[in-house]
């Protein structure tokens, strides 16, 4: 399995606050990702980075931001949490090629 | 505009038998598909995938097929094993390393 880790696992937050989903990988890949999985749609890009600093918008970007530092960190802020917000988060990494490995996921309530 | 679409949401196969999962897609510039499998609590796992100059890609029990002039997409998984059972969702591809994925569909292998 590609080296992929999300943090946290699970979160519960209010409506209105700040959230940070981080994803860490140790394969050295060039490219990351960040989708939300809801029932229905699948799986729908959020936001994708193609190198450090090197980010741009997905299908659902609205209301999400991103960050990448360093080659091994990708990662998702919720600016004002909001309920419609709450789903599955995962990360993807892929290096020159077309398939994508993704990470456990993270679940996030929004109340 | 769902570009990729999975109409059935679920399937329910015998153990042994073949399951057949179907994908559409409208757009013809997508040059890549691919299937991943997804069980829960975890994030999905690459399959199989074709190049939109092939008719056929097969893997031990799997073999994806793809038409192009019906822009029609499917995975046969023979012989079916309790194992399969997952949320199975196709993507496809056009350049600059981003996915569009399907909604899923739910398999299910009857003992």
């Amino acid at each position: 399995d590609a080296g992929i880790t999300q943090s946290p696992r699970h979160k519960v937050t209010e409506t209105g606050t700040p959230v940070t989903l981080r994803c860490h990988q140790t394969e050295n890949h060039r490219y990351m990702y960040w989708y939300r999985q809801d029932p229905g749609h699948g799986l729908r890009l959020i936001h994708y980075s193609y190198g450090v600093k090197d980010t741009d918008k997905g299908e659902v970007s609205d209301g999400y931001s991103v960050s990448r530092s360093k080659t091994e960190d990708f990662l998702l802020t919720l600016e004002s949490a909001t309920s419609s917000q709450t789903s599955v988060y995962f990360c993807a990494i892929s290096e020159d090629s077309y398939e994508q490995y993704f990470g456990p996921g993270t679940r996030l309530t929004v109340t | 505009d769902q570009q990729v679409k999975q109409n059935s949401p679920s399937l329910s196969v015998q153990e042994g038998r073949i399951s057949i999962l179907n994908c559409d897609y409208t757009n013809s510039m997508f040059d890549y598909f691919l299937w991943y499998k997804k069980y829960p609590a975890e994030g999905p796992t690459f399959l199989i995938s074709i190049s939109s100059i092939k008719d056929k890609n097969e893997d031990g029990r799997f073999t994806v097929f793809l038409n192009k002039s019906a822009k029609h997409l499917s995975l046969h998984i023979v012989p079916s094993q309790p194992g399969d059972s997952a949320v199975y969702f196709c993507a496809a591809s056009y350049g600059a390393q981003k996915l569009v994925f399907g909604q899923g569909t739910r398999l299910t292998i009857n003992p």
